[in-house]
């Protein structure tokens, strides 16, 4: 069965620190999908990144970076210099490649967020 | 620009009212999905539809139920509304034709139910 799991409840950190996310999932497919989302305090989901699992090169976009390990089955997210607008709650997702339907999307299975609180 | 679209962002309901909670995408996707999410526990897939008038349950259908009438739309019931409802709806939506994509969520829809 996938699971997804963010041991991080909630962190806290000043402005312009660096800080990462952890991501650990589980998953017995050997296609699926990785995702990261924000929620801000308005409510609606910011997708960030999508990752497969043919394609373990790290990415960097901004202060963004993604560190995806299949040997550790983890998908780490860091922000680099930290700003006040961070300050959300951050979702780590799994998706299932549906079979017979083109090894596209199928449910998500989200981790139970960390919620991030950047001080100034 | 690409869109899910929840009917309401606030909604108070009464005990044991029938609630019906819609979201429409204009992105011509086949598979949409209505989950929950609750402070602690992240999002819960409650049905989806990978076509019109399909649907199979996720992890949490008791006391919900959907209708797919049509490709974009898709409803979430709540047959009789109870205390233990109050949460927040998201719905999204993905498409079959490209595997590089992403699930795209409505604004959601913040139930309160007394």
């Amino acid at each position: 069965a996938q699971k997804v799991t963010q041991a991080q409840t909630e962190i806290s950190v000043v402005e312009k620190e660096d800080v990462t996310l952890d991501c650990v999932y589980e998953t017995r497919d050997t296609t699926y999908y990785l995702f990261w989302y924000k929620q801000p305090p308005s409510g609606e989901l910011v997708f960030l990144i999508r990752r497969n699992s043919f394609d373990e090169q790290n990415e960097i976009s901004g202060r963004y970076s993604w560190n995806f390990q299949k040997s550790t089955s983890s998908f780490n997210f860091t922000i680099t210099a930290s700003q006040v607008v961070d300050s959300a709650v951050y979702f780590c997702a799994l998706s299932e490649a549906l079979k017979g339907r083109g090894s596209t999307l199928g449910r998500l299975y989200f981790g139970r967020g960390t919620q991030l609180t950047v001080w100034p | 620009d690409v869109k899910v679209t929840q009917s309401s962002r606030y909604l108070v309901k009464r005990t044991g009212e029938k609630v019906f909670l819609e979201c429409v995408q204009d992105m011509d996707h086949e598979n949409m999905f209505w989950y929950r999410q609750d402070p602690g526990l992240g999002l819960r897939l409650i049905y989806f539809s990978y076509d019109v008038k399909m649907k199979e349950k996720g992890d949490i259908p008791e006391g919900y139920s959907v209708s797919r009438e049509k490709k974009e739309r898709f409803s979430l019931i709540l047959e009789s509304a109870s205390t233990n409802q109050t949460s927040m709806y998201l719905c999204a939506s993905t498409s079959i034709r490209t595997v590089n994509t992403e699930a795209f969520f409505g604004q959601g829809t913040r139930l309160t139910v007394v």
